[in-house]
Formats: structure tokens, C-alpha cells, sequence
């Protein structure tokens, strides 16, 4: 039982660039987040999901897409990367059959380097 | 408004001591759930103690316990008997009962240095 796994675990990218972070999760779980965490701030919401092939935007969408073709996948996609987006990526899950609900899991983190 | 407040961007505790972390929230919402997470300097989420909205008594889990006050709308984490492990970064996180969603709104976090 791997919980909560991400892919990569740090990347740099040149401006311009693409990538697709990838977040699964074996825990059967209906929610799936993509945070991003900033120096010195808390986590913000990119996009989420309440299940298989539904995405919606989180606090600050911009530039990200999502998609989640399976339930246990929750991609997470750059197209043209900025500077802006240098942060580090978390991904969670939760549900609400837990014993807090919707008690969120987090990923270890992706950190992006955008130059 | 901010949704989650923390108000001590640093603290510090002598080892073995008690340590209180502020948190306030705004919400509309009747049921709503509060969390705490410690990031330590390796970078992972941990998941510490929730307390939700109709929880009459306050959470505990081993050292932690979460200082529930509804109606001054804060949710305080108390550490006891500080460890020098205890050095991390502190969030609190609310997740509001009314959106669909049941992502978290975090705060920005408390820096806490436990001194030997």
C-alpha cells in the first residue's frame, strides 16, 4: 500500500516549456487535489477532482490542466511553463469513508524549477 | 477575507515545554472540519489531529491536542513536552462542509524551533 505517489520528484524546465506531472493514489479514493506551495506560504488549490473523467479549478488554475482518466490517476500539466510556476507540487486524495472525513493524503511533492 | 489566520510567522520552545500554535477561521459554513499538518524540513504533509464543527470535546492525539473555542472561530494546537523532533513547519487547514469539492484552505503556517 504506496498511499499516495508522485512523479517526478524534481524537475527543471527551461520557460516555454511543457510537463505533465503525474499523481496515483491506492486508496480507492473518490477526491483528487493538486496543491502548489510557494517559500514561506501554506498550500493553494490548482485544480481537484470528485471522481473519474471530472476536473474542476481551484484558486489559482492558471496555466495548469488536469485530467483524470482513471480513478487512481490525476495528471497534472504544464503547457507553456513560466517562472511563476517555480513552486512545489503536491498531490492528495481523501474520501469521506475515513475515520476523519475527507482527512487529505498528501504525495511527497514535486519540485519545479522553472528558469 | 482570509479564510485560515496564523499570526506568529516564527516561535521558539525550550525542549520539554509546552507550545501553543494560534489559529483563527472565517467561515459561514455550520459544519466545517480543522486540521493541523507538520512539514518538516523534508517536505512532506503529516497529518496531526482534526476537530470537527460538532465535536463537543476537543481533539487529542498523544501530544497534540487542538484548543477548540467555535465561537471566537479559533482552533489552537497545544504540543506538550516539546521534543527537538518537533522543529517543522505548522499549518492549519479548514475544509468548509458547503462546497463540493472538500479540498483545504491552509494558512500560512507557523515555524516552530524547539531549543535543546
Amino acid at each position: 500500500n504506496a498511499g499516495v505517489t508522485q512523479t517526478p520528484k524534481f524537475r527543471v524546465l527551461k520557460t516555454g516549456q511543457s510537463m505533465t506531472l503525474l499523481c496515483a493514489q491506492d486508496m480507492n479514493h473518490e477526491y483528487m487535489y493538486w496543491y502548489r506551495q510557494d517559500p514561506g506560504m501554506g498550500l493553494r488549490l490548482i485544480h481537484y477532482s470528485v471522481g473519474e473523467g471530472t476536473t474542476a479549478k481551484g484558486e489559482v488554475p492558471d496555466g495548469y490542466n488536469v485530467s483524470r482518466l482513471k480513478k487512481q490517476n490525476f495528471l497534472l500539466g504544464l503547457e507553456s511553463a513560466a517562472p511563476s510556476q517555480t513552486s512545489v507540487y503536491f498531490c492528495a486524495s481523501s474520501t469521506l469513508a475515513g475515520v476523519f472525513p475527507y482527512e487529505q493524503y498528501f504525495g511527497p511533492g514535486t519540485r519545479l524549477t522553472v528558469t | 477575507a482570509q479564510k485560515i489566520t496564523q499570526t506568529q510567522p516564527g516561535m521558539f520552545v525550550q525542549e520539554k515545554e509546552a507550545v501553543t500554535l494560534d489559529c483563527t477561521y472565517d467561515t459561514s459554513d455550520q459544519s466545517y472540519g480543522l486540521f493541523w499538518y507538520k512539514q518538516p524540513s523534508s517536505g512532506e504533509m503529516i497529518f496531526l489531529i482534526y476537530q470537527g464543527s460538532y465535536d463537543e470535546q476537543n481533539a487529542t492525539e498523544g501530544r497534540y491536542s487542538l484548543n477548540f473555542q467555535k465561537a471566537r472561530k479559533s482552533a489552537n494546537l497545544v504540543i506538550s513536552a516539546s521534543q527537538l523532533g518537533d522543529s517543522a513547519m505548522y499549518f492549519c487547514a479548514m475544509r468548509e462542509g458547503g462546497t463540493g469539492r472538500r479540498a483545504l484552505t491552509f494558512g500560512s503556517g507557523t515555524r516552530l524551533q524547539v531549543q535543546p
